[in-house]
């Protein structure tokens, strides 16, 4: 089955760049998102098909996927951005959505 | 606004079938190109794709749950449903239903349920 590869941590100081990765096989020819999940809440879109930000999320996400990587940047992180954050792809050999195992991105 | 409200019991003893059911508002859940799906998280880890039905009635469903998935929609109700037999405290998660839209192969989920806990125990 497809697997999708993220780092379990990244940390990021106050207004700087974070970038989060997920990574598998050919993932560039796939469409790549990504959710954002505070303690206690539902995920929330902030990238789909790549780097496409849905109405409402702030400009400071951005996305891109090339490769066998597909990457979340957030520019100028704020202490609100401190969340886990997830990737998913379908996997078209099995048509199955397939999450990456998360990233726990610390704003400190 | 599309809305997703699920329900259903928060404890389901070993061997026995789990039954949630996922409530739509604010939308048809028969109309449009969309995939109505459930997903589940044990507590600390992540997010598991279990299953999805199509507006056409058409399933699929996580392989590694094998046969035990069962998931339907009762259009009169605007309800989606989920099923999941023989369950062990494997399954103790919390479960959301979502909505999916974007086409083959770039299908995202757009809106979820606040999810519920289910604890399988005795």
């Amino acid at each position: 089955s497809y697997e999708l590869t993220q780092p379990p941590s990244v940390s990021v100081s106050p207004g700087q760049t974070a970038s989060i990765t997920c990574s598998g096989d050919k993932l560039g020819n796939k469409y790549a998102c990504w959710y954002q999940q505070k303690p206690g809440q539902s995920p929330v879109l902030v990238i789909y098909q790549n780097n496409n930000r849905p109405s409402g999320i702030p400009e400071r996400f951005s996305g891109s996927n090339s490769g066998h990587t597909a990457t979340l940047t957030i520019s100028g992180t704020q202490a609100m951005d401190e969340a886990d954050y997830y990737c998913q792809a379908w996997d078209s050999s099995t048509e199955d959505w397939v999450f990456g195992g998360g990233t726990k991105l610390t704003v400190l | 606004q599309v809305q997703l409200q699920e329900s259903g019991p928060g404890l389901v003893k070993p061997s026995q079938t789990l039954s949630l059911t996922c409530t739509v508002s604010g939308g048809s859940i028969s109309s449009g190109n969309y995939y109505w799906s459930w997903i589940r998280q044990p507590a600390g880890k992540g997010l598991e794709w279990i299953g999805r039905i199509y507006t056409s009635g058409s399933t699929n469903h996580n392989p590694s749950l094998k046969s035990r998935v069962t998931i339907s929609v009762d259009t009169s109700k605007n309800q989606l449903s989920l099923k999941l037999s023989s369950v062990t405290a494997a399954d103790t998660a919390v479960y959301y239903c979502a909505r999916a839209r974007g086409g083959y192969n770039r299908y995202y989920f757009d809106y979820w349920g606040q999810g519920t806990l289910v604890t399988v125990s005795s």
